[in-house]
């Protein structure tokens, strides 16, 4: 168990839909980040907050949008969904900026 | 454009014996490289990492080597055990302006499959 905690762990919806995943990082992780993985990409990845500020981001369409809270959970917003969305997406922290990153066990987005 | 390869997409190996996973990459400017172990249904694990000052980094069964002239690191598991069975990736990274060395590039995953 990484303590990063993950939900829902599995999502379903239709396109156009808009979800929101949810992270809670491990105890004492400031940095949270988000990464997609789908079939024929890989893991990628797509942003970081620390202690509430965004601090890096990658390829992360315009569509998605995420965010650090007080108490250090973040979300991550996809909205227009499209069927090319579906993927597991999985959400990391770690003490600082700096790696090891500690991975949950991941959102699985089906979008029908 | 894929900056960091792993180009077997499968390894088997019998227990007992030594498992040697390959990475390669492109761009230069990677200075820290590490490797996950990814069972189903869970998120990658962390397993080993070096920094591009070493070559060498060993945790017990557990070894990262790195070519940094060509680009290329390896890990070796001796001796490989069942449990070992997964996939592997190795990802990469580099700390530019004094940013965050979380902003990993995978490579696509080694499935490694350790035989009884």
């Amino acid at each position: 168990d990484s303590g990063v905690t993950q939900t829902p762990k599995h999502l379903i919806t239709a396109t156009g839909q808009r979800v929101t995943l949810r992270c809670s990082p491990r105890s004492g992780d400031l940095s949270v980040y988000w990464y997609q993985q789908s079939l024929d990409q890989g893991l990628q990845f797509l942003i970081q907050y620390y202690n509430g500020e965004e601090r890096a981001k990658g390829n992360i369409l315009e569509r998605f949008s995420a965010q650090q809270f007080p108490d250090l959970h973040s979300e991550l917003n996809l909205s227009s969904l499209e069927l090319g969305d579906s993927a597991l997406y999985f959400c990391a922290s770690s003490v600082g900026q700096s790696t090891p990153l500690h991975f949950g066990n991941g959102t699985r987005l089906t979008v029908t | 454009d894929q900056q960091v390869k792993q180009n077997s997409p499968s390894l088997s190996v019998q227990e007992g014996r030594i498992s040697i996973l390959n990475c390669d990459y492109t761009n230069s400017m990677f200075d820290y490289f590490l490797w996950y172990k990814k069972y189903p249904a869970e998120g990658p694990t962390f397993l080993i990492s070096i920094s591009s000052i070493k070559d060498k980094n060993e945790d017990g069964r557990f070894t990262v080597f790195l070519n940094k002239s060509a680009k290329h690191l390896s890990l070796h598991i001796v001796p490989s055990q069942p449990g070992d069975s997964a996939v592997y990736f190795c990802a990469a990274s580099r700390k530019a302006g004094g940013t965050s060395y979380g902003k990993l590039t995978f490579g696509q995953g080694t499935i490694l499959t350790v035989h009884p």
